[in-house]
């Protein structure tokens, strides 16, 4: 089905573990983005990117790499994971042009 | 300073009644855009309803409508005739369209909405 997908689902890493999340989507949808969702706080923008080869920062991006080679990939990197990245990470994509975004189902990350 | 605020941790709501969740916002960009979503226990984010800023009308979805109130800079969510399944957070959004903001989504704390039978 057509939508953003986002692996994994669950993850526990220990402090100063990498990782990737992965986040794709099949709707060639221009604009794609990462926010952490925390208890009380709403969804913070972590990077977002409005194409291929483009990215920018958004409110919270320490700790947190991107890049956008393809269209349909925007994987987030932790680079040295922290008990404060212990959040749940959601996807989203728009296409240029439209109102509506299509949210991932998240991924929910616990650093111990 | 805060661009969008929603000023109720937790709301209740009896079955088949209305309620109104609040959310008012900041912005000095004449164009933006104002999203609401739902997400349930499950985690989801659940689409319900845009309004744009120089929309004449405010929105409407099925039980769900927007009263814009522009000059206040306020969009609540009403939800008419309440089900037990929207039970659920709900969050206020806000896209501005001008300079490096372009296409970001600013999201409120979020209300805890439940709806008792």
């Amino acid at each position: 089905n057509a939508g953003v997908t986002q692996t994994p689902k669950f993850q526990v890493l220990k402090t100063g573990q990498s990782m990737t999340l992965q986040c794709a989507q099949d709707m060639n949808h221009e604009y794609m983005s990462w926010y952490r969702q925390d208890p009380g706080m709403g969804l913070r923008l972590i990077h977002y990117s409005v194409g291929a080869g483009i990215t920018d920062q958004g409110e919270v991006p320490n700790g947190y790499n991107v890049s956008r080679s393809t269209t349909e990939d925007f994987p987030l990197r932790l680079l040295s994971a922290a008990p404060s990245q212990t959040s749940v990470y959601f996807c989203a994509s728009r296409r240029s042009g439209f109102n509506g975004y299509t949210f991932g189902s998240g991924t929910r990350l616990t650093v111990v | 300073a805060q661009k969008i605020t929603q000023t109720q941790p937790g709301m209740f709501v009896q079955e088949k009644e209305a309620v109104t969740l609040d959310c008012t916002y900041d912005t000095s960009d004449p164009s933006y855009g104002l999203f609401w979503y739902k997400q349930p226990s499950s985690g989801e984010m659940i689409f319900l309803i845009y309004q744009g800023s120089y929309d004449q009308q405010n929105a409407t979805e099925g039980r769900y409508s927007l009263n814009f109130q522009k000059a206040r800079k306020s969009a609540n969510l009403v939800i008419s005739a309440s089900q037990l399944g929207d039970s659920a957070m709900y969050f206020c959004a806000m896209r501005e369209a001008g300079g490096t903001s372009y296409g970001k989504l600013t999201f409120g704390q979020g209300t805890i909405l439940t709806v008792h039978p």
